[in-house]
């Protein structure tokens, strides 16, 4: 159980053209998915809280214009990257809370390596 | 707000012999603890979890980990290393009612033959 996917797990993309991502919890509902970046050899950074049917809440310093986060069912959030650059090139990482009450786990997706030629 | 202290980016262990990751944690609740490991160019997966119920937390692969409350400590063991558990190991908190988790710096290991 609490099985988390994304998808695509890799894209490659030409600077100046949008990417969509999705995360989907796949047996079970999910209020509440988070977005995280990662570079390499570091931890993961949270770039956005999203709750389903609401917008989602960014962290200090992501732009929210670009990193559109839609999360229109209790299964589906995406991230979309706008005009993506050579400098948003990085491993994306969603993750989804477990649906009890008292469930502060969070499961993770494998993660989606991003390219900006 | 929670903060988590992992201690020794790399470490080293011969196969067959014990590892120990340490964490430390910083928490202003009662907290709970995760440990996650991480493949190369894979998400996190969760190996075990603390929450307030059992203070020693047996996982998958043989993993457990210790909530010592005095010590603010909640370490990572395993009795023998395989040369599958080479990864990135990350201790994490997290708060009732707080959305956000705090990650450790991450422990890379390396499993020798």
């Amino acid at each position: 159980g609490a099985v988390v996917s994304q998808h695509p797990s890799r894209v490659i993309c030409k600077s100046g053209t949008s990417v969509k991502i999705e995360c989907r919890s796949l047996d079970f509902q999910a209020t509440t998915m988070f977005w995280y970046r990662q570079f390499p050899k570091q931890s993961l950074m949270l770039m956005a809280t999203s709750n389903e049917g609401s917008k989602a809440t960014y962290e200090q310093g992501v732009e929210k214009d670009k990193f559109l986060i839609n999360h229109a069912s209790l299964t589906l959030s995406t991230l979309t990257v706008t005009s993506a650059h050579p400098e948003d090139s990085s491993f994306y990482i969603c993750s989804a809370r477990g649906s009890g009450l008292l469930d502060e786990t969070q499961y993770f997706g494998p993660g989606t390596r991003l390219l900006v030629l | 707000a929670q903060s988590v202290t992992q201690l020794d980016s790399h470490v080293s262990v011969s196969e067959g012999t014990p590892v120990l990751l340490r964490c430390n944690y910083s928490s202003s609740y009662s907290p709970s603890l995760f440990w996650y490991v991480q493949h190369p160019n894979k998400g996190l997966q969760l190996l075990l979890k603390y929450t307030s119920a059992a203070t020693l937390v047996k996982g998958i692969n043989g993993f457990e980990a210790e909530f010592k409350k005095s010590e603010t400590s909640f370490h990572l063991t395993k009795p023998s290393a395989h040369m599958s558990d080479a990864a990135e190991y990350f201790c994490v908190v997290s708060e009732y009612g707080n959305n956000r988790l705090a990650f450790g710096k991450g422990n890379q290991v390396v499993v020798i033959p």
